[in-house]
């Protein structure tokens, strides 16, 4: 089974100032995919990063990027340069590429609140 | 990018009623459609994984007869609330997933439709 932990409930950052949201993971398989998705408070999913289990680098996407540790079973995702727009819960997810539906487990997110 | 839409975006019905959530991918060809379900304040939880023309595989401890999924077509599938109660309101989440050729992003990506917020009185 896949399991996905996010440890901080709750985290506060000041604009312009960079944050780390925690994520860490549990698979057997070693072909699988990890998600960042942003959830404000409107409701809908937005993807923000993706790492594939197998890339060599760790994944960016403009201020976003992901601090792979496969070894730790870790992928953190860094937030440069805070924005008041940045506000919102934050779901870590993974899924399986292997056997495994194509199915997403998320994380219980974490609840970002930028500050001025 | 692919773009996944819901319809209605929030209903409110009274107890014993049904509800019908339509999910529809805009720009491209979904074979598989996965149905969530979200709590205040939680995660989202899978309920079930529809395959164009084939049945809805459900996950573990969701009524299949209570949550009625069909997808009919490769741009839509449907989510029907049976007999809904006050514990059934949450949030429903419908995301999308083409294979690759067929838009959607390839192997990597779902796509979330807007979601639906139900409340049962």
């Amino acid at each position: 089974a896949q399991k996905i932990t996010q440890t901080q409930p709750g985290m506060f950052v000041q604009e312009k100032e960079a944050v780390t949201l925690d994520c860490t993971y549990d698979t057997s398989d070693p072909s699988y995919g990890l998600f960042w998705y942003k959830q404000p408070s409107s409701g809908e999913m937005i993807f923000l990063i993706y790492q594939g289990s197998y890339d060599q680098q760790n994944a960016t996407e403009g201020r976003y990027s992901l601090n792979f540790q496969k070894a730790r079973k870790s992928a953190n995702l860094v937030i440069s340069a805070s924005q008041l727009g940045d506000s919102a819960m934050y779901f870590c997810a993974m899924r399986v590429l292997t056997g495994g539906g194509n199915k997403l487990t998320f994380g219980t997110g974490t609840q970002l609140k930028v500050e001025l | 990018g692919a773009v996944v839409s819901q319809h209605p975006s929030w209903v409110i019905c009274k107890s014993g009623t049904s509800v019908k959530i339509e999910c529809r991918s805009l720009d491209f060809q979904a074979t598989t459609m996965f149905w969530y379900r979200q709590f205040p304040k939680q995660s989202l939880m899978l309920m079930a994984t529809s395959n164009e023309g084939s049945k809805a595989t459900y996950e573990q401890g969701v009524e299949k007869d209570k949550f009625l999924i069909n997808h009919a077509s490769l741009t839509l599938s449907t989510l029907t609330v049976t007999s809904a109660h006050p514990e059934d309101s949450s949030f429903y989440i419908c995301s999308a997933r083409g294979g690759v050729g067929r838009g959607g992003g390839g192997t990597y990506e779902q796509y979330f439709g807007p979601g639906t917020r139900l409340t049962v009185t």
